[in-house]
């Protein structure tokens, strides 16, 4: 099946530096990558809409200058924390949709990393 | 907007015996409704969808759904617990944007 790999599956940072997380889609292309926040015992909250070759879609409330999101690729999105702090700390996880599917394919969704900023 | 709902935060059942996660929806139109599992520190994983046809959807693991109009739910059934099915399980919505709105999730944990 469809698999999506992320890493780190786990950081720990030192507050004010910058993380950078990657999301590969290892055995289809994706042009479309999305990048999710869970806080604990919380909901996935979606953060922003990756797309190969432009600019990624924030949503309301996500700092697009903190999160920073390049897609080069139809098969790479990397997240890069900036300047993290410690409410930055969280389990942020990426899924991809596969372009040969529909719209209504479901999403592949990587193994999550765990940020924790001291 | 589309959004879901999931009315409880966990759900516990013996081993052996049915279970249900409660989804309830909200949309305009016609819903495309998915439910995905997420195991401790891991990603999500999909479990099965409803986007047309049969009421009842038939996913992974033995897990089955089952989509009701007029109550407006979509809620994940299994006739026989195991505790391997001991997660945090997710009802989401296609939204207009073309991306999933996730419910709360629930936490089910079965006893042995």
């Amino acid at each position: 099946g469809a698999v999506v790999s992320q890493h780190p599956s786990w950081v720990i940072c030192k507050s004010g530096t910058s993380v950078k997380i990657e999301c590969r889609s290892l055995d289809f292309q994706a042009t479309t990558m999305f990048w999710y926040r869970q806080f604990p015992k919380q909901s996935l909250m979606l953060m922003a809409t990756s797309n190969e070759g432009s600019k990624a879609t924030y949503e309301q409330g996500v700092e697009k200058d903190k999160f920073l999101i390049n897609h080069a690729s139809l098969t790479l999105s990397t997240l890069t924390v900036t300047s993290a702090h410690p409410e930055d700390s969280s389990f942020y996880i990426c899924s991809a949709r596969d372009d040969s599917g529909t719209g209504y394919s479901p999403l592949h969704f990587g193994n999550g990393t765990r940020l924790t900023v001291t | 907007a589309q959004s879901v709902a999931q009315p409880e935060d966990q759900v516990n059942v013996a081993e052996g015996n049915p279970l249900t996660v409660k989804c309830t929806y909200s949309v305009s139109g016609n819903p495309y409704l998915f439910w995905y599992v997420q195991y401790p520190n891991r990603g999500l994983q999909f479990l099965l969808k409803y986007i047309t046809g049969d009421n009842l959807v038939k996913g992974s693991y033995g897990f089955e759904a089952e989509f009701n109009k007029s109550q407006t739910s979509f809620h994940l059934k299994k006739p026989s617990a195991l505790v391997s099915d001991s997660a945090l399980y997710f009802c989401a919505v296609l939204t207009g944007a073309n991306n999933l709105f996730f419910g709360t999730g629930t936490r089910l944990t079965v006893i042995p």
